[in-house]
């Protein structure tokens, strides 16, 4: 089964940091881009920044940019956000999320087809 | 960037009954490799997003054939041939020709 499992997540001061991971399992992680998606609570989905299969090109939601940095490492199947200078704004339900479409040979991040449940980070003072 | 649009953004629908959803985007989502880059996630009741229709008209894997999505350029339509009461949930377009990848603001279906 495809599977992705997020952890890392917890209550922050604002300005302090996290480091989300996420852990794939199921499936040729190597081959997919990957991305971080959003979501506050009772709110819309909200992207946040994707990786290509091999790490070398990144991309960044605007309202994270310089302050969030996204890296995988393909030899343990593994997804990270790290998360500086937190706002409160930042506060939300992170969801790793595979781009289907995203393979070594097709870059853009589309067909987001296999998605964790989650995890949760709270910025609050 | 570009800005994604729904309508409506609440939808009662009656089980057995059709529905549409309605995607403008701000400018075209049409690629040069003739692809447009327009994506279809239900979010049910307390779980994660799943993708229904990619690339503007392509069911996913697993997806029923009630669910079509059609369009072209800015205007994109998700049609629910006969709705089904497992069918509630949020339903959200989203673009994915250019970054920052983003999504509509979500169409709310619930059962009348």
């Amino acid at each position: 089964e495809e599977q992705l499992v997020e952890s890392g997540g917890g209550v922050v001061r604002p300005g302090g940091s996290l480091r989300l991971s996420c852990a794939a399992s199921g499936f040729n992680f190597d081959g997919y881009g990957m991305t971080w998606v959003r979501q506050v609570a009772g709110k819309g989905l909200e992207w946040v920044s994707g990786i290509n299969s091999h790490g070398g090109n990144t991309e960044y939601a605007d309202s994270v940019k310089g302050r969030f940095s996204i890296s995988r490492d393909n030899a343990k199947n593994s997804l990270f956000l790290q998360m500086n200078s937190l706002r409160d704004e930042d506060t939300a339900l992170y969801y790793c999320v595979r781009a289907g479409g995203s393979t070594v040979t097709t870059p853009r991040f589309y067909d987001m087809d296999v998605w964790g449940k989650g995890t949760t980070v709270t910025v609050t003072s | 960037d570009i800005v994604m649009t729904q309508s409506p953004l609440s939808l009662p629908v009656t089980p057995g009954e059709p529905a549409s959803i309605s995607c403008r985007s701000s400018q075209s989502l049409l690629d040069r490799n003739g692809y447009h880059y327009l994506d279809w996630y239900l979010q049910k009741p307390g779980q994660s997003p799943q993708v229904l229709i990619y690339l503007g008209s392509y069911r996913a894997s697993g997806v029923p054939d009630r669910f079509s999505g059609s369009g072209s350029g800015t205007d994109f339509t998700l049609k629910i041939s006969r709705v089904e009461a497992e069918d509630v949930g949020i339903y959200y377009c989203m673009q994915a020709l250019q970054t920052p990848i983003t999504f509509g603001p979500g169409t709310k279906v619930d059962i009348k």
